[in-house]
């Protein structure tokens, strides 16, 4: 059963203006959240990542917003740019365990 | 960027055939995953190690096995490959694991595809 779910399979956005991929989780023991991006025939990058003791954490454009009570998190991508086109996969772990558990992904293409 | 190697980059094979494939780190980091990415499944976990001679099972470990001689490799192994086996496997590295407050993210390999006929 899948622990860590992005709904939204794609997403189109114009350049410039904002980008929010979302994920949701079902397990209340994750405590660290991680968002990669992954262009075709590479392999995943890390872009961003959030401890469940914080509920923003900003690097640049990019944003991710934790909302532990909904179980929830988002980035947000501003302004969004042609090179963001990319696969965005959601991950996350939790302090009793070593694995990481991935979402589905979210092919974003930011259109010029 | 993480020094992660994986071979072959791509591989093509009949049903029942055994394979494997390799990962080799330069980082010394203690923790090594092997993933494989499908359509609709996005990144699931096979099997990890979390030391020389210490592994775990994934979500999807069924049809694999692993082995972890030296910090530096990390084999998958398909005894008797199958066509739902078709698929691209990323092996991945992490200083600190999973389930870290700090920066413990996993750095990934540029991936080995593998066809199944």
């Amino acid at each position: 059963d899948q622990q860590v779910k992005q709904n939204s399979p794609s997403l189109s956005v114009q350049e410039g203006r904002i980008s929010i991929l979302n994920c949701d989780y079902t397990n209340s023991m994750f405590d660290y959240f991680l968002w990669y991006k992954k262009y075709p025939a590479e392999g995943p990058t890390f872009l961003i990542s959030i401890s469940s003791i914080k509920d923003k954490n900003e690097d640049g454009r990019f944003t991710v917003f934790l909302n532990k009570s909904a179980k929830h998190l988002s980035l947000h991508i501003v302004p969004s740019q042609p090179g963001d086109s990319a696969v965005y996969f959601c991950a996350a772990s939790a302090n009793t365990g070593n694995q990481f558990y991935f979402g589905t992904g979210t092919s974003l293409t930011v259109i010029p | 960027d993480a020094g992660i190697t994986q071979s072959p980059r791509h591989k093509v094979t009949e049903t029942g055939t055994p394979v494997t494939l390799r990962c080799h780190q330069t980082e010394n980091h203690r923790y090594m995953y092997w993933y494989r990415q499908d359509p609709g499944h996005g990144l699931r976990l096979i099997h990890y190690s979390y030391g020389v001679k210490d592994t775990d099972k994934g979500e999807v470990s069924d049809g694999y096995s692993v082995s972890r001689s030296k910090t530096e490799d990390f084999l998958l192994t398909l005894e008797s490959a199958t066509s739902s086996q078709t698929s691209v496997y990323f092996c991945a590295i992490s200083e600190l694991g999973g389930g870290r407050t700090n920066t413990g993210e996993l750095f990934f390999g540029e991936g080995s595809r593998l066809t199944v006929l």
